[in-house]
């Protein structure tokens, strides 16, 4: 079973700044199958990426997501806004589903 | 629009079972798989299961492949999601979650709004 492991645990940033987010599978994700969620309290999360790098419908540009076979980034470029406060879960699908344990990003 | 909406809150003792709904509209239920996520309080999502509402076929965690039963309803649109043997630590928020069209694992662009399940002697 491959594992997930996002890091850091938490990222506190100043609005304007650029955030990177790590997702490190235990072995190969075939196909890039790695997607991006975010999820703010009380609410679903909210998909942003799929095939690790294609933006969801709807998703601004400021986000974007890379890597391939075990190191996968999420970033949210230098426009950071306050509303980008959440947690952010990466999914493994394709052979299996599993998800990391989250990054949360706060705007200070 | 694609809409997934669930059943409401639940409370139950430990050792009872609980069955969660979720109703889809705005696309073909018979042509998607229908997964399950469960979220404990503060802590990550947790992949349960999937039910393929065409076949009716399963395919469920090894955490809970002795526990769950996922089943459908075509002529309403909605799949169930039934936990036995409740324990405390099951205290969460269950999510439906719209996959694929084609294979069975995939991500999710369509979430139900969840259902709190809280499990309190």
């Amino acid at each position: 079973e491959i594992v997930l492991t996002q890091s850091p645990g938490t990222l506190s940033l100043s609005p304007g700044e650029r955030a990177t987010l790590s997702c490190r599978a235990s072995q190969s994700v075939s196909s890039n199958y790695l997607a991006w969620y975010q999820q703010k309290p009380g609410q679903a999360p909210r998909l942003l990426i799929y095939g690790a790098s294609n933006r969801a419908t709807g998703i601004p540009d400021r986000f974007s997501g890379g890597g391939s076979g075990t190191d996968f980034t999420l970033t949210i470029s230098n426009r950071l806004e306050p509303e980008d406060s959440a947690v952010y879960y990466c999914q493994l699908y394709g052979s299996s589903v599993t998800f990391g344990g989250g990054t949360k990003v706060e705007i200070k | 629009q694609v809409q997934l909406v669930q059943s409401g809150t639940e409370v139950k003792k430990p050792g009872a079972s609980v069955k969660v709904s979720c109703k889809a509209s705005g696309y073909t239920f018979t042509g998607y798989y229908l997964h399950w996520v469960r979220q404990a309080p503060g802590q990550g999502l947790e992949w349960m299961g999937l039910i393929n509402p065409n076949s009716g076929g399963t395919n469920y965690a090894n955490n809970f492949h002795d526990r769950v039963t996922m089943t459908r309803d075509t002529s309403i649109s909605t799949a169930y999601m039934e936990l036995s043997r409740l324990k405390s630590d099951d205290t969460a928020v269950y999510y439906c979650a719209r996959g694929n069209s084609d294979f069975w694992s995939g991500y999710y662009a369509y979430w139900g709004q969840g259902t709190l399940v809280t499990v309190s002697s």
